[in-house]
């Protein structure tokens, strides 16, 4: 009954490993989203996907690499993490990215860069 | 640019108490405006929307009035329980070219004693 599920839930690693963050939406909504939510709460845009193809792409290290096998996949690859990537990461759909449309969020992956 | 300005916490009421935390907001044309909650422990959920000038929102006792004049969107409740206690997220959708992205507050962390 999960709407918007990500794997894993945690994720400990070390610098400059490669990391992958799986997600996967059951809402059959065509927009999907990468946040990211550092210590302090704040909560920014890196991504967004309609219908597989990009249409966000904020200020985000190329490092950073979303891949979107179909419209209810969003999975977000790390290369060469640091120690700043170290946050909570949060995937998100809405049904067509419209203006008013609600956004559903994911319970988010803690990920710890050591 | 488009920001979002949100009262700064935290915020520590006794249950029963009546509750408002401030927001306000920078935005050009027209923006959807939003209040997302996040208990401990997981991802965003939606607690209330508003699409245009004058709409109030409203779930679970919570109440946010779009105030254009005033660029504001205040959440407010009249009797605040011990579940309530969230961290809470002002937020605006605005387009980006194809693209509507929200944009969030900083968050306001709520808590609710017994």
């Amino acid at each position: 009954d999960t709407a918007v599920s990500q794997t894993p839930k945690y994720l400990v690693t070390q610098m400059g490993n490669d990391k992958s963050i799986k997600c996967e939406q059951n809402l059959g909504h065509d927009t999907m989203y990468w946040y990211k939510q550092d210590s302090k709460k704040f909560l920014k845009i890196m991504f967004s996907y309609n219908n597989k193809e990009l249409i966000i792409n904020e200020t985000v290290p190329n490092r950073f690499s979303p891949k979107s096998p179909d419209k209810a996949h969003l999975n977000l690859h790390i290369n060469s993490l640091e120690l700043g990537d170290s946050a909570v990461y949060f995937c998100a759909s809405s049904l067509a990215g419209g203006l008013s449309d609600t956004q559903y969020f994911g319970p988010g992956t803690r990920l710890t860069v050591l | 640019g488009d920001s979002v300005t949100q009262m700064e916490g935290p915020v520590t009421l006794s249950e029963e108490a009546f509750l408002t935390i401030n927001c306000t907001y920078t935005a050009t044309g027209y923006p959807s405006l939003f209040w997302y909650v996040q208990y401990p422990g997981e991802g965003l959920q939606l607690l209330l929307k508003a699409t245009k000038a004058d709409d109030k929102g409203s779930n679970k006792g919570f109440e946010a009035t779009y105030r254009k004049e005033t660029t504001s969107f205040h959440l407010e409740k009249g009797s605040v329980q011990v579940s309530d206690s969230a961290v809470y997220f002002c937020a605006l959708a605005v387009s980006s070219g194809s693209a509507r992205q929200l944009t969030f507050g900083s968050g306001t962390q709520l808590t609710v004693l017994p």
